[in-house]
């Protein structure tokens, strides 16, 4: 079993639409991180969260520490956010890092 | 462009060939990272590198054999490798590898896409 599962695998929304990707894991954190990658590979850091919640520009990430749960909205979405969305999580102990399987957005106009 | 860049982007060797990844980062970061992704499965790591050191190795076939001759540059070896292994190949870069660190926000490379026939 992942120690991270993201929901849902696989996403398709008309230009406009408001996104959620959800993400779970089941171990204790110090930081979640969203990564989102591009066709062709790149992959780029979206947020780093430890509490609450961040916004930058139309992406809004939330986690629930308790809950072990973390959101990623887009909102107003667009075909150039057409991408994979990873959620990836430092645990309290050790370097590694966990990673999500992602969560593939295509955004029609 | 993250300030990380791999090299080449494609490659296709044989089983019986011998090549190597090139990863070069432009960021002044102290940590590096090797990554496979396969298809449907979560990104794995495989090797760790702070200040020219090996800080981690994933439990990764000697086959491939990884080089950090200073903070910027990183290779990754290859060598008689499988067709199980064709993967797309990330590196990666960091301020520094410490777990509680803001410093450790990774910087990717756009990868290498790996088929190995």
């Amino acid at each position: 079993k992942n120690e991270v599962e993201q929901s849902p695998q696989n996403l398709t929304a008309q230009e406009g639409e408001f996104i959620t990707i959800n993400c779970s894991y089941s171990v204790g954190i110090s930081a979640l991180h969203w990564l989102q990658q591009h066709p062709g590979g790149g992959i780029v850091s979206l947020f780093m969260l430890s509490s609450g919640k961040k916004k930058h520009g139309r992406l809004i990430a939330t986690i629930n520490i308790q809950e072990k749960h973390s959101s990623l909205h887009i909102t107003a979405s667009h075909p150039r956010d057409s991408a994979v969305y990873i959620c990836a999580v430092q645990p309290n102990t050790g370097n590694q890092f966990y990673f999500g399987t992602g969560t593939s957005l295509t955004v029609i106009p | 462009e993250t300030g990380v860049t791999q090299t080449p982007r494609h490659l296709v060797m044989g089983m019986t060939n011998k090549k190597s990844l090139k990863c070069e980062q432009h960021l002044g970061h102290n940590a590096m990272y090797w990554y496979k992704q396969s298809a449907k499965k979560p990104l794995e790591l495989m090797f760790v590198y702070n200040f020219k050191e090996q800080t981690e190795n994933n439990s990764v076939p000697s086959r491939f054999s990884p080089e950090c001759p200073n903070s910027s540059h990183l290779f990754l070896h290859l060598h008689t490798l499988q067709p199980e292994d064709s993967a797309l190949y990330l590196c990666a870069s960091s301020q520094d590898s410490g777990t509680y660190l803001a410093k450790n926000i990774q910087y990717f490379g756009a990868g290498t896409r790996l088929s190995v026939l």
